[in-house]
């Protein structure tokens, strides 16, 4: 089956800073990667996600980056603020729909230090 | 709120005791899956439905887990004879299929103590 590592496990950036999340993927037939945040003690949240057909997506200060070839997809957070202190979770899945069984990495618990 | 529920949000048991957690998809959300996360991890995936048929299971789901959706609207998770490795939050999410590319969204979560 689908295993999804993600690196690194807590990261610690000053506010305004750059913030990027790494995650690997081992079966080539997952085409649907979202990105789910998670602040402490809420529901997982659904942030951004990226298809197989597309290399990059940018929703306002967050980017997604998909590289089929060599199984990796990252999460770029710029301008970092407070409020995007949370734990993050990549996720993949076969098809591009979106309605299979997502895999997620064991997350990445970001603070930014105001 | 009209997101996802679940019930209960908490739930304290000894070890050996069955317990059934219940989960309310989204207002026509005809899929719903169950996941579990443990502390420090991702969610793991358990089980989903289309309506009422149950069209995935993981290989993590032992005999002890079952899961319905009767009707095709709310869906319950039973776990017999728990134990201590049951303790985690099983979290419901809920999707629809009437637009192409759907979004998977996830309730508050039930938390399981085995003691």
């Amino acid at each position: 089956g689908e295993n999804v590592e993600q690196h690194p496990s807590t990261l610690s950036v000053q506010e305004g800073d750059s913030a990027v999340i790494k995650c690997t993927y081992s079966d080539s037939a997952s085409n649907y990667f979202p990105w789910y945040k998670q602040e402490l003690g809420k529901r997982p949240q659904l942030i951004i996600d990226i298809r197989s057909n597309v290399g990059e997506k940018k929703d306002q200060r967050i980017a997604v980056t998909l590289n089929k070839t060599a199984k990796h997809f990252s999460l770029h957070i710029t301008e970092t603020q407070p409020e995007d202190s949370a734990v993050y979770f990549c996720a993949a899945s076969l098809g591009d729909t979106g309605r299979r069984a997502l895999t997620f990495g064991s997350g990445t618990r970001l603070q930014v230090q105001p | 709120d009209t997101g996802v529920s679940q019930d209960p949000r908490h739930k304290i048991t000894k070890r050996g005791q069955n317990v059934t957690f219940r989960c309310d998809p989204i207002s026509e959300h005809n899929r719903l899956y169950w996941y579990r996360q443990t502390l420090g991890q991702g969610p793991e995936f358990l089980t989903y439905f289309q309506n009422e048929a149950q069209l995935e299971k993981s290989r993590l789901l032992s005999d002890r887990f079952s899961a319905e959706r009767p009707k095709g609207s709310f869906s319950t998770l039973e776990i017999q004879r728990t134990e201590q490795g049951d303790s985690a939050m099983y979290l419901c999410a809920s999707s629809q299929d009437s637009a192409r590319f759907v979004e998977q969204y996830f309730g508050p979560g039930t938390r399981l103590t085995v003691t």
